[in-house]
């Protein structure tokens, strides 16, 4: 068992590039969810998914689009990249009705 | 909204001292409280939970007691080790699906 998987562990970028990040979970997790950790907040829910097909915005979900069509897979993509998008992402699964989440290493990512 | 404050780091200690991490919380209702722990280079585990009051989690020597009363879930260890070096997160969640996250304490323990 993998658990939660994401890549790349490390990403630069410019100012307006687009990209995605990936998360797949193979705890066959109904739930998904996306963070980004910033110094002194804690970590901050961008988006969710209660399953394949459906999703809905967390707290911070601006300038980031997700999509869940398979079960496994919730990639995060990022539209238009700005600075204020520089932080760590995470990536978490769980079943419904068991509140505790599977969190994936993380993306390290700088937006120049 | 719901929120939790923690307290702030960073926290240093030398092996075998106690540790406690402050954590209070708001939120309606009754919500399921949690450490997370965040090791170097990693990404967050689940370190000990409660889902009502009174409630105690323990893990790995670490414990921590829901107290409606006071919203709080403060954390302890009697004797840290050097392997405790970590952010701790204090969190809290009234659905299956978000978890309301403190700021995180960073612990360091040196030997």
């Amino acid at each position: 068992n993998a658990g939660v998987t994401q890549t790349p562990k490390f990403q630069v970028l410019k100012t307006g590039q687009s990209m995605t990040l990936q998360c797949a979970q193979d705890m066959n997790h109904e739930y998904m969810s996306w963070y980004r950790q910033d110094p002194g907040m804690g970590l901050r829910l961008i988006h969710y998914s209660v399953g394949a097909g459906i999703t809905d915005q967390g707290e911070v979900p601006n300038g980031y689009n997700v999509s869940r069509s398979t079960t496994e897979d919730f990639p995060l993509r990022l539209l238009s990249a700005a600075p204020s998008q520089t932080s760590v992402y995470f990536c978490a699964s769980n079943d419904p009705g068991a509140y505790e989440q599977y969190f994936g290493p993380g993306t390290r990512l700088t937006v120049t | 909204g719901d929120s939790v404050t923690q307290m702030e780091g960073p926290v240093t200690l030398s092996e075998e001292a106690f540790l406690t991490i402050n954590c209070t919380y708001t939120a309606t209702g009754y919500p399921s409280l949690f450490w997370y722990v965040q090791y170097p280079g990693e990404g967050l585990q689940l370190l000990l939970k409660a889902t009502k009051a009174d409630d105690k989690g323990s893990n790995k020597g670490f414990e921590a007691t829901y107290r409606k009363e006071t919203t709080s879930f403060h954390l302890e260890k009697g004797s840290v080790q050097v392997s405790d070096s970590a952010v701790y997160f204090c969190a809290l969640s009234r659905s299956d699906y978000k978890l309301s996250f403190g700021a995180g304490t960073t612990v360091t323990v040196r030997a």
